[in-house]
């Protein structure tokens, strides 16, 4: 079956530095969304991505989905302590309707 | 607030009983999932239901679980005679209507409710 593997597990920062997590997919998706869940939260939808090779940016945070549409990846410009928590990706084959999520990238971030 | 709603927050059964999750799903939304996550891991699926109909269900174990969105109310998740295995936090989301496998609907997601096992 489909699976979405997203590297790393883990990544601590010091405010001000970057950080980006990446997310592969063992199928061609139709789209992919990315999602932040703080400690003790829920996830919440940060963006979704559907065309080859789209780059999206929100402020600080840029996100890619690949010629393939196989990976994708999520890049923070000079993190803050806000940005903490998890960030998730989910794709959708194209075959399902089943949102399939990543393990997801745990960031922390000291000051 | 129009978001998401799951009840209870918490529940605390014993092995052997019935654990009822409860979801309302945002106002306009017809879709809702399920999911399961475990500490330190990512959302696993379970199901999909749309108005007394599941859609999808390749995520749901095969025995003691069942889903269902009536006509009218909440969605149910029940688990029967819960095993310390089922310990995790589900997570209810909902979607308004899809328009179709090439872009999927952001998912909105409620609070989760925290099972936990004796």
């Amino acid at each position: 079956g489909q699976q979405v593997m997203q590297i790393p597990q883990y990544q601590h920062v010091q405010e001000g530095e970057d950080f980006t997590t990446y997310c592969n997919s063992s199928t061609t998706l139709s789209n992919i969304q990315w999602y932040k869940q703080r400690p003790g939260g829920h996830p919440v939808f940060l963006i979704q991505l559907v065309k080859s090779g789209e780059v999206k940016k929100q402020k600080r945070l840029t996100f890619q989905f690949g010629e393939a549409k196989k990976n994708s990846s999520l890049h923070i410009t000079a993190t803050q302590t806000t940005d903490v928590g998890t960030y998730f990706c989910a794709g959708q084959d194209q075959a399902g309707t089943a949102l399939i999520f990543g393990k997801g990238t745990t960031l922390s971030v000291s000051s | 607030n129009a978001g998401v709603m799951q009840n209870p927050r918490h529940l605390v059964r014993r092995r052997g009983q019935e654990a009822r999750l409860r979801c309302s799903p945002m106002k306009g939304h017809s879709h809702v999932y399920w999911y399961r996550q475990l500490p330190e891991e990512g959302l696993k699926f379970m199901v999909y239901l749309q108005k007394e109909n599941i859609i999808d269900e390749s995520g749901m174990p095969k025995e003691r679980f069942s889903a269902e969105f009536p006509k009218e109310g909440p969605s149910i998740l029940r688990i029967q005679q819960v095993v310390r295995g089922d310990s995790a936090a589900y997570f209810c989301a909902s979607s308004p209507l899809n328009r179709g496998q090439g872009s999927n609907q952001p998912q909105h997601f409620g609070d989760g409710t925290r099972l936990s096992i004796l």
